[in-house]
C-alpha cells in the first residue's frame, strides 16, 4: 500500500510571506498525488493532483506543487500567504485497486495558520 | 453543475442503534466513495462503490455497508452503533477514467456523534 506522510502538524506565517507544506510519498509505481484543503466545518477541496504530466503542477488560489521522484517528495508552496488560506491541508496519494477503482490514501495532515 | 451533496448535517444517535446517511454524486459520475473523518485526523477509506457494486473496501467491520442506486446516489448504513463511530462520514464522486487515478470531490460531510 502506498502511504503519505506530512512533515508538519502545524506551520505559521504571517499574512504576504511564502507558504511551504511538506509532504513525502511511499510509493512501488508512479503514485497519482493529491492536495486538499479542508476549511473549518467545511467539506474537502482538491487544490492540484499530479497525474505524471508535468512535474510542476499549478493549483487554485495560487498555490502550486513540486513532484520530486528522487526526493519522493510533492510539497505545497505559495508565493504570498492570504488570511483566507488559513485551514488544513492534506497530502493524498491514491490507490488502485480493480478495474478503474481508486481510493486515496490521506497524509495527518498540516494546519496552517496565517497571521495578520 | 451540481456539486455533491449529503444528508444529514448533523446526526445524533444512541450507541447500539442503526443509521443510514445519504449523499448524492455530481452530476456525471458514476463513481461514489465513503471516507471517515474522526477529529483532528484525516479521512479514511471506507468502501466504493461503481456501477451499483462494491468496487473495494478499507479496514472496516461489516456493520458498515453501503448501497449505490441507478441514479449513482449512494447509502452509508453503519449497525450497531459504538462511540467510537463518532465523526464527520465524507461521501465523494469521481468520474469513470478508466486508469483509477480520477479525483475525487467531496461532499460537506454528516456529522455523527454517538451518545
Amino acid at each position: 500500500a502506498q502511504s503519505v506522510t506530512q512533515l508538519d502538524s502545524h506551520v505559521s506565517v504571517s499574512e504576504g510571506t511564502p507558504v511551504l507544506l511538506r509532504c513525502n510519498y511511499s510509493s512501488s509505481y508512479s503514485p497519482s498525488l493529491f492536495w486538499y484543503v479542508q476549511h473549518p466545518n467545511k467539506g474537502l477541496q482538491l487544490l492540484l493532483k499530479y497525474t505524471s504530466a508535468a512535474t510542476l503542477v499549478k493549483g487554485i488560489n495560487g498555490f502550486e506543487a513540486e513532484f520530486k521522484k528522487s526526493e519522493t517528495s510533492f510539497h505545497l508552496t505559495k508565493p504570498s500567504a492570504h488570511m483566507s488560506d488559513a485551514a488544513e491541508y492534506f497530502c493524498v496519494v491514491s490507490d488502485r485497486f480493480g478495474g478503474a477503482g481508486n481510493m486515496l490514501t490521506f497524509g495527518g495532515g498540516t494546519r496552517l495558520m496565517v497571521k495578520p | 453543475e451540481t456539486g455533491v451533496t449529503q444528508s444529514p448535517t448533523h446526526l445524533i444517535k444512541t450507541r447500539g442503534q442503526q443509521v443510514t446517511l445519504r449523499c448524492s454524486s455530481q452530476s456525471g459520475h458514476n463513481t461514489v466513495s465513503w471516507y471517515q473523518q474522526a477529529l483532528g485526523q484525516g479521512p479514511q477509506f471506507i468502501f466504493q462503490y461503481y456501477r451499483e457494486e462494491e468496487n473495494g473496501r478499507g479496514n472496516f467491520p461489516p456493520r458498515f455497508s453501503g448501497l449505490q442506486f441507478p441514479n449513482y446516489s449512494s447509502e452509508l448504513n453503519v449497525n450497531a452503533l459504538e462511540l467510537d463511530d463518532s465523526a464527520l462520514y465524507l461521501c465523494a464522486s469521481s468520474p469513470d477514467d478508466g486508469q483509477g487515478a480520477s479525483e475525487q470531490y467531496f461532499g460537506p460531510g454528516t456529522r455523527l456523534t454517538v451518545t
